[in-house]
C-alpha cells in the first residue's frame, strides 16, 4: 500500500506564477489536509476536505490560495500569482473516513521556491 | 483542541530511554493524545495514541496519568535516527484536524 504521495517534491516559480501542487491519499483514504510550514517555523494547518467537498478551510489565506478534491484524481493546492514569502515546505496528510479508528498520515512534501 | 505544553529541547544518551512530557491540563473527556515527529523536515510521522489507557506499539510507549492532565511518550532505545521534533497533540476523535504546537527537540547523542 503506498504512501501519501506528493508531487513535485520540489518546484520553483517566479513571483507572479501559479503554483500547483498534487497529494494522492492512501489507497481508501477519502479525507485530506494540508499544511504549510514556513523556514525555522512550525506546522501550520491550512485545508481540511473530503471527496467534492471543503469541510475545514480556517487556515487558508483569503486571497490567492485554494484547494479541491475531486471525485477523480488528486487533491490540488493552488497558489495564485506567488510571492516571496509564499516559498515553504507544504505537506498534505490523508485519513479514512471518520467512523474508522485510525490516524493521519504524511506525504514528504513539496518544497516551493519563489524567486 | 485543549493546549498541550511540551518543554523546548531535550538531550538523550544513544541507547538510554526517552522520556518526552506533554502537559494537556485542558483535556476533554473524548478527545485523545497523538504523538507525531517530524526528522529533518521530513513528512511528520504518526508514532501512536491514545485515551485514556497506557498504550504500546513498535515504536514506541505512551503513558498517561489517570487524571489525563499529562502524558509521557517513551522511546524505549534512543537512536541517532530518533533526533527528532516531537509533538504531542490533542484532539477529539478521527478525521479532526491536528494542530501542532512547537513540539520538543530531542538530540539523541553517542
Amino acid at each position: 500500500n503506498a504512501g501519501v504521495m506528493q508531487n513535485p517534491r520540489h518546484l520553483v516559480r517566479r513571483r507572479g506564477q501559479e503554483a500547483r501542487l498534487r497529494c494522492s491519499p492512501m489507497k481508501g483514504h477519502s479525507h485530506v489536509y494540508w499544511y504549510r510550514q514556513l523556514p525555522e517555523e512550525g506546522l501550520k494547518f491550512m485545508v481540511y476536505l473530503q471527496k467534492e467537498n471543503i469541510i475545514d478551510e480556517s487556515g487558508m489565506p483569503k486571497e490567492r490560495f485554494s484547494a479541491e478534491f475531486p471525485k477523480e484524481g488528486p487533491s490540488i493546492l493552488r497558489i495564485q500569482q506567488v510571492v516571496r514569502g509564499d516559498s515553504a515546505a507544504y505537506f498534505c496528510a490523508s485519513s479514512p473516513p471518520i467512523a474508522l479508528n485510525t490516524e493521519a498520515f504524511f506525504g514528504q512534501g513539496t518544497r516551493l521556491t519563489v524567486v | 483542541d485543549a493546549k498541550t505544553t511540551q518543554p523546548p529541547s531535550m538531550d538523550c544518551a544513544e541507547g538510554r530511554a526517552a522520556n518526552l512530557p506533554c502537559n494537556h491540563s485542558t483535556i476533554s473527556g473524548n478527545e485523545y493524545v497523538y504523538w507525531y515527529r517530524q526528522i529533518h523536515s521530513q513528512g511528520p510521522q504518526y508514532i501512536i495514541h491514545g485515551l485514556k489507557n497506557n498504550e504500546t506499539n513498535e515504536m514506541a510507549s505512551l503513558i498517561i496519568t489517570e487524571d489525563r492532565k499529562s502524558s509521557t511518550l517513551i522511546l524505549p532505545h534512543a537512536t541517532l535516527r530518533d533526533t527528532a521534533v516531537y509533538y504531542c497533540i490533542v484532539r477529539v476523535g478521527y478525521g479532526n484536524k491536528l494542530v501542532f504546537g512547537a513540539g520538543t527537540i530531542l538530540r539523541v547523542k553517542s
